[in-house]
């Protein structure tokens, strides 16, 4: 069983929805969750990271982490053609821990 | 104040030849990881080095490829008589000490890798 799963894609929205990314973890040891983008050919960026059951909100992000599910996802709202990328969801245990990533998500906002 | 940097950015090499793929921590950052990417998958891990010390290397073939983080320089991935299936992108990312380290990895530019 991966560790970290998201489903692979290709999700495409119109723009100015909303999408919804999301990801299952298997370690219930892990303990923060990260959100990152990376565009073609460049490398990945944080977008958001949650360690807390609930909801955070920046901007047009929104993590949500649910830790009796293992189950975190990210929405978009509003979203614009320069949020097409692929998504990578990672999970974290604690110092002296690797960061798992899991496969990603290719999302398309179509104009 | 300079981000993760590695070189070179791109690398072609011959089947057999040996690829040096080095990577210079964020200043202040102490710890260094190296991830794999090959096209359209995500982000394989391979190693978390503190200087001068490997803490995890479960993700490393266990032959052809070593990595080192020297007191002194930058980390370096090395990979032994390169086959076609070494190609791929390489990404370094750093991190503070254990201490100040809440999960968030600062990633290089990644060195990109050809096999002929």
């Amino acid at each position: 069983q991966k560790e970290v799963e998201q489903n692979s894609g290709p999700l495409s929205v119109p723009e100015g929805a909303i999408a919804s990314l999301n990801c299952t973890y298997s370690d219930r040891g892990s303990q923060s969750f990260f959100w990152y983008r990376q565009y073609s050919g460049k490398s990945p960026e944080l977008i958001m990271f949650i360690y807390s059951n609930g909801d955070k909100e920046d901007g047009r992000f929104t993590a949500q982490l649910n830790k009796a599910s293992q189950y975190v996802s990210l929405l978009i709202r509003d979203s614009q053609p320069s949020d097409s990328a692929t998504y990578l969801c990672a999970g974290w245990k604690t110092s002296y821990d690797k960061v798992i990533f899991g496969p990603g998500t290719s999302l398309s906002v179509i104009p | 104040n300079a981000g993760v940097m590695q070189n070179p950015r791109h690398l072609v090499r011959r089947r057999g030849q040996e690829a040096r793929l080095r990577c210079s921590p964020m200043k202040g950052h102490s710890h260094v990881y190296w991830y794999r990417q090959l096209p359209e998958e995500g982000l394989k891990f391979m190693v978390y080095l503190q200087k001068e010390n490997i803490i995890d290397e479960s993700g490393m073939p266990k032959e052809r490829f070593s990595a080192e983080f020297p007191k002194e320089g930058p980390s370096i991935l090395r990979i032994q008589q390169v086959v076609r299936g070494d190609s791929a992108a390489y990404f370094c990312a750093s991190s503070p000490e254990a201490g100040a380290y809440t999960g968030e990895l600062f990633f290089g530019e990644g060195s990109r890798l050809t096999v002929l």
